[in-house]
Order: structure tokens, then sequence, then C-alpha cells
């Protein structure tokens, strides 16, 4: 019940391409969906968040959808670019305190030039 | 600011050994985390901490012990490492949802 599933485990996309990312969860006391971006030899930083009161969130290229019914959510970049290349997690939170921050097992995206 | 800084950034030790990693943040964050990554495993929490004196095992908490004597510093030990603890470890801080976090320790152990 505490599992967040995140596919696929790594995706190539072609620069200008659009890259998805999908995650689901079990556990509906979850209230915070945050998506990391981790670069090699780096800590995870984070990318984007929703909340699940609102179903599509945008910030630039990056857009998260949110399904509550499904208990789906995925994020999707736009225009993908070589500098895109990393790895991303998703995440499901139990608020306040990250303490019940369940993550994802990562998505290694390579966008080709 | 420096963020949350970890050290060592790298480690070998042989079975048996102990070892302290240290962590610290300069943002006044309450809370403060380890975790260890591993491949095709994401972020699995170890202990936590909600306050300065306070700690609390989380997810993957055995074999390790964690230490919060001042707001500012969160330190992981390992009494007697084993081969299973190869991993980079994360720490991160947090005032809210929004965890920042460290670059990360990589530790071998042998």
């Amino acid at each position: 019940q505490q599992q967040v599933k995140q596919s696929p485990q790594s995706l190539i996309v072609q620069k200008g391409g659009i890259s998805i990312i999908n995650c689901a969860y079990e556990n509906t006391a979850f209230d915070y969906f945050p998506w990391y971006q981790q670069f090699p030899g780096k800590g995870p930083a984070l990318l984007i968040a929703i909340r699940p009161d609102v179903s599509e969130k945008k910030e630039g290229r990056f857009t998260i959808s949110f399904n509550k019914s499904a208990k789906q959510f995925s994020l999707h970049i736009m225009d993908s670019q070589p500098g895109d290349s990393a790895t991303y997690f998703c995440a499901a939170s139990m608020l306040p305190g990250g303490f019940k921050t369940i993550f994802g097992a990562g998505t290694r995206l390579f966008v080709k030039a | 600011n420096a963020g949350v800084t970890q050290t060592p950034k790298f480690r070998v030790l042989k079975t048996g050994q102990s070892m302290t990693l240290l962590c610290a943040q300069d943002m006044n964050h309450e809370y403060m985390y380890w975790y260890r990554q591993d491949p095709g495993m994401g972020l699995r929490l170890i202990h936590y901490s909600v306050g300065e004196g306070t700690t609390a095992k989380g997810e993957v908490p055995d074999g390790y012990n964690v230490s919060r004597l001042k707001k500012q510093n969160f330190l992981l030990g390992l009494e007697s490492a084993a081969p299973s603890q190869t991993s980079v470890y994360f720490c991160a801080s947090s005032n809210d949802e929004t965890q920042y976090f460290g670059p990360g320790t990589r530790l071998l152990v042998l």
C-alpha cells in the first residue's frame, strides 16, 4: 500500500520530442506529489510538484498530469533538450514533513541531439 | 548559502569497520533525513529527525544509527559495516514539503 510504481525505467527521446514518465500510487492518504530531477554525481532537486485537488500543473516545458480516481500521475517534458538528460523520480508524500515520502524507482532519460 | 553539505564524498570501508557520515544545513530547517540510493530502487529513508534532539526510524534503519545534537547537523553512523551497505547516501532537509538534498556520499564496503 506504500509503493509508488514508476515507468519506464529508461527512456530515449529525440531532441524536440515529448518525454512522458508515469507513476502510480496506492495509498489515498498521500497529499503531495513531487517530481525530482537528478544529474549524475548530484543530489535530487525538486522539479515540479502537485497537490491532489488540481488535475494539471505546468511550469515552463514541464507539466504534471494528475488523475486522482486512477491514482496515477505523470510528468510530460515538452520540446525535450539534451540538457534534460537526467534521472527523474516521482514521489508521494503525506504532509506535513517529508518523512512519509515514498519515491519511485526512477527513470533514466536520455535526449538525443 | 551552502545549502546541504555532506562529508565525506567517497569512502571505502572493510567489513566490520565503523564510520560516521556528516550532514550539515544552513537553511534553519527543522526536518532532516538520511536516504540511501541503490540502482533500480529509488531513494529509501533510513532515519529522520523532526527537530534538534529527536530521531526516528525510516523504512530501512537496520545497521544504522543517527544523532541530531545540533539543529544544523545530522550524523549517520555505521557501527559494523557490511557489503550490503554499499550505496550512495543522501542527506536532505526541509521545513515544509520541499526537500533539499545534499550531493551524496558514495560508500563502498569490501
